[in-house]
């Protein structure tokens, strides 16, 4: 069956840090990959997409990786701040492209501790 | 620029009543999709429309949820009858493409 795994347990950083979540998947072939950021309360909003043919992409103080080989996207936030502190979802789209709907994790909760 | 709008922000009602949830997506974004978010299941999508066509509704639950959207610019998601397991944030996103843009969400309560 299809499975898109994020650690389900609190991941506590030390403000000035690196963060590094991870998103494994199985039984997916994804035109691409997105990481969202979820604050209590609201919706998720988009951060980063990245193609099956692209290995890294950065914004800022932000960088995912995808290996399609280890079936894995890893999100790299550096020098962490506590207004990094969210649940942060990564979501797949298991087709050619297009608008199609998105698949997500069950997302990883950061707190970034000052 | 206005995002994602839906109405209400907090619905709570009583088992087997009718609930519809509204949202009015960006304006030029051609694609607009339901999903539900419970603590269980993490966020599902439910169905989404292309050019206001529904595309893909395998994730609805069940009969008694439907979707709707009448024009470009206004979707319904409507559960009739609603029971206590349809508690959760229901979210409206819309997308030119790629990225999505999700709105503020629904809490849905049925008691």
């Amino acid at each position: 069956s299809q499975k898109i795994e994020q650690n389900s347990e609190a991941l506590n950083i030390q403000e000035g840090k690196t963060a590094t979540l991870t998103c494994n998947y199985t039984n997916y072939s994804p035109a691409y990959l997105q990481w969202y950021r979820q604050d209590p309360g609201r919706g998720p909003v988009f951060l980063l997409l990245i193609r099956e043919n692209e290995k890294e992409k950065r914004k800022e103080r932000l960088k995912v990786t995808f290996d399609t080989t280890l079936k894995q996207s890893l999100f790299h936030i550096t020098a962490s701040q506590p207004a990094d502190s969210a649940t942060y979802l990564c979501a797949l789209i298991n087709s050619g492209g297009g608008a199609d709907g998105l698949t997500f994790g069950k997302g990883t909760h950061l707190i970034i501790q000052p | 620029d206005a995002g994602v709008i839906q109405s209400p922000r907090h619905e709570v009602t009583e088992m087997g009543q009718e609930v519809t949830l509204r949202c009015k997506p960006i304006s030029g974004h051609n694609s607009l999709f339901w999903y539900r978010q419970t603590m269980m299941r993490g966020l599902e999508l439910l169905i989404y429309f292309n050019n206001n066509v529904p595309i893909d509704d395998s994730g609805m639950p069940e009969d008694r949820f439907s979707a709707k959207m009448p024009n470009a610019s206004f979707s319904t998601l409507k559960i009739q009858p609603s029971e206590p397991r349809d508690s959760a944030v229901y979210f409206c996103a819309s997308s030119p493409g790629q990225p999505q843009f999700f709105g503020p969400g629904t809490r849905l309560t049925v008691l």
